[in-house]
């Protein structure tokens, strides 16, 4: 069956780095997109980033971009989150999240993770 | 502030029906479908309606889904005391290039 599994969450620094891996298992990672989405605590859903099914685009919330670069080991099929400077706001549990379409990307989400907690804080 | 507009509470008594309204624009739910997902505190979102009415398998059919013009709704009919979670409407946006969500809807069943 489908399963998604974040690691790498924990408490980091104003302006360190910190980087989430999803470990997918159950299907292919490289036949979908697939996403990043946060929620800070007591908040809404917040998208964070996608990366197309071929690897080839990605795309990211302006509150990110330049900062946060998604990315996969086809190889491993994991998926990766890389932050760096990361700011108090950045504070949140990090879900991915598979895209329900194969090829374009959208905003249905079938499959999440259970989510893995960052903390930013000196 | 969310892009879609949710309104942030609903509740209803057992067996009752109970609708969560999604608001947008021209460049989300008006040129793009909806979804909806259901929250239960601590836990990972679930996909509840994909493409403004679809069910995912396993979804009952008492969650139903619509869509007109740049507004959605989310119907639950019998309602149940676990469908008390958070709910929460998305869409793609054309302008912004990503997907975007509501602020999410805490359902109560009394």
């Amino acid at each position: 069956q489908v399963q998604l599994v974040e690691s790498g969450g924990g408490v980091a620094q104003p302006g360190r780095s910190l980087r989430l891996s999803c470990v997918a298992s159950g299907f292919t990672l490289s036949n979908y997109p697939m996403h990043w989405v946060r929620q800070a605590p007591g908040r809404g859903l917040e998208w964070v980033a996608d990366i197309s099914n071929d690897g080839g685009n990605e795309y990211y919330a302006d509150s990110v971009k330049g900062r946060f670069t998604i990315s996969r080991d086809t190889s491993k099929n994991t998926l990766y989150l890389q932050m760096n400077s990361l700011r108090a706001e950045d504070t949140a549990v990090y879900f991915c999240a598979r895209d329900g379409a194969t090829v374009v990307v959208t905003a249905s989400f079938d499959f999440w993770g259970q989510g893995t907690l960052v903390t930013v804080s000196s | 502030q969310s892009v879609l507009t949710q309104p942030p509470s609903a509740s209803g008594t057992p067996g009752q029906r109970v609708t969560i309204s999604c608001s947008g624009s021209s460049s989300n739910i008006g040129s793009n479908t909806v979804h909806w997902y259901q929250q239960v505190p601590g836990t990972a979102p679930k996909l509840l309606i994909y493409t403004n009415n679809q069910r995912p398998s396993g979804v009952p059919d008492r969650f139903s889904g619509s869509k007109s013009g740049t507004s959605a709704s989310l119907a639950i009919s019998g309602l149940q005391s676990e469908d008390e979670a958070d709910y929460y409407c998305a869409a793609w946006d054309d302008s912004l290039n990503g997907p975007v969500f509501g602020g999410g809807t805490k359902l109560t069943v009394l």
